[in-house]
């Protein structure tokens, strides 16, 4: 099973400022198969990215994906408001899908 | 509009069983794979199993020989069958549709339906 890492656990930031998320593979992930996920408290999950760079519908352009192999990246360019929530990680391999631990972007 | 909508939560003792629906609408049902992932009160998001559209299944180790996933597409409802309970199965259970483009990335997701497990 390839297990994701996400790192930092948590972070805090001012509205406006710039965000990147890591998210580290135990073993080699196809770009085609890592999405990321934003979810808000009382929430479900809410697609953002999948193929690892290309933004799921109705998705703003400050949110960008990036990377290969073991190490893929999540930015936010200008931090709003509406950002502030936990990010996941998310891939697919040998039958199994798994998710990242997530990281927490808070108001500072 | 797709729409998902999960029920048949509850709490039920250790070693109990339960069955999830999720009622889809608003898309072509039979022809995406669905999911269910859960998530534990306070923590991440796991994923628990998948069924595609011919109806081959796949399920997380963690549940493997418990739980069952089937769908009736003349219904459009995705079902969780859910054996042999335990504490660490209580969780809030989303069903999710997998997106068409074949990127195993769930593009439309439920609200959720808790599941609590205890004496």
């Amino acid at each position: 099973e390839t297990v994701l890492t996400q790192s930092p656990d948590t972070l805090s930031l001012s509205p406006g400022e710039r965000v990147t998320l890591s998210c580290r593979a135990s073993q080699s992930v196809s770009s085609s198969y890592l999405a990321w996920y934003q979810q808000k408290p009382g929430q479900a999950p809410n697609l953002l990215i999948y193929g690892a760079s290309s933004r799921a519908t109705g998705i703003p352009d400050r949110f960008s994906g990036s990377g290969s192999g073991t190490d893929f990246t999540l930015t936010i360019s200008r931090l709003e408001p509406e950002d502030f929530a936990v990010y996941y990680c998310q891939q697919y391999g040998d039958s199994q899908l798994t998710f990242g631990g997530g990281t927490k972007v808070e108001i500072k | 509009e797709v729409q998902l909508v999960e029920s048949g939560g509850g709490l039920i003792q250790p070693g109990g069983s339960l069955r999830l629906s999720c009622a889809a609408s608003g898309f072509t049902f039979s022809s995406y794979a669905m999911s269910w992932v859960r998530q534990a009160p306070g923590k991440g998001l796991e994923w628990v199993s998948v069924i595609f559209g011919g109806d081959s299944t796949y399920y997380a180790d963690s549940v493997k020989g418990r739980f069952t996933i089937s769908r009736d597409n003349s219904k459009n409802t995705l079902y969780l069958q859910m054996n042999s309970l335990r504490a660490e199965d209580t969780a809030v259970y989303y069903c999710a549709r997998e997106s068409i483009r074949g990127y195993r990335d769930f593009d439309y997701w439920g609200q959720g339906t808790l599941v609590t497990v205890s004496s």
